[in-house]
């Protein structure tokens, strides 16, 4: 059984373009969760998307957004790229998301670096 | 609001030690606690878990338990490997189903042969 996906593993963009990052969850999940993880802040929550609607959203601004697709699959989106956007972004899929108990599988992360 | 604090690292032990990394948190409720792994240049494993007070999780070796009168779940492994060496994060998910894990800091543990 295939894990989660993340594309691109690298990425290195220039501050204030916009970046797209993509996720395929396990076959079957339907949750998919994103964070963030930077050195200074550690993991944080960004959203979870749940059969195509936004379930839960954590505090990032909104040049931070995502969808999820009628097969799951997640993409986010960050437009005008700031230097402290540099991290790794880890997507999380699940059967049905945490309140059911259902674990979290992460994928092995995108790293964006800003310059 | 809900926080995770981890004793700081980095750990160095050598092969055979017993490991201890502290956990403890701060929440409404009762959370659900978890241990994950993170090996250079991947994503986070789920290594262990409890869901209640006085539970205990065990994975490969590792063992916590949910201590709900000192808000702690510390992560224990009698004999650590090489392989062992990794990041390790503490994590709640927040009782009332925010379906979001909240994470400490990590701590990262080197083990030398």
């Amino acid at each position: 059984k295939a894990g989660v996906t993340q594309t691109p593993r690298y990425l290195i963009k220039t501050r204030g373009q916009q970046v797209t990052l993509s996720c395929s969850p396990i076959s079957g999940h339907r949750s998919v969760s994103w964070y963030q993880q930077t050195p200074g802040q550690g993991l944080q929550f960004l959203f979870e998307y749940f059969s195509e609607t936004q379930r839960n959203k954590g505090n990032f601004p909104g040049r931070f957004s995502g969808r999820q697709f009628s097969n799951s699959r997640s993409e986010m989106n960050v437009s005008t790229l700031e230097l402290g956007d540099s991290a790794l972004y880890l997507c999380a899929s699940s059967l049905s998301g945490m309140r059911y108990n259902s674990p979290l599988h992460f994928g092995n992360g995108t790293r964006l670096t800003v310059t | 609001g809900n926080s995770v604090t981890q004793m700081e690292g980095p750990v160095t032990l050598s092969e055979e030690a017993f490991l201890t990394i502290n956990c403890t948190y701060t929440a409404t409720g009762y959370p659900s606690l978890f241990w994950y792994v993170q090996y250079p240049g991947e994503g986070l494993q789920l290594l262990l878990k409890a869901t209640k007070a006085d539970d205990k999780g065990s994975n490969k070796g590792f063992e916590a338990t949910y201590r709900k009168e000192t808000t702690s779940f510390h992560l224990e492994k009698g004999s650590v490997q090489v392989s062992d060496s990794a990041v390790y994060f503490c994590a709640l998910l927040d009782a009332q189903g925010a379906q979001k894990l909240v994470f400490g800091q990590g701590t990262r543990l080197t083990i030398n042969p």
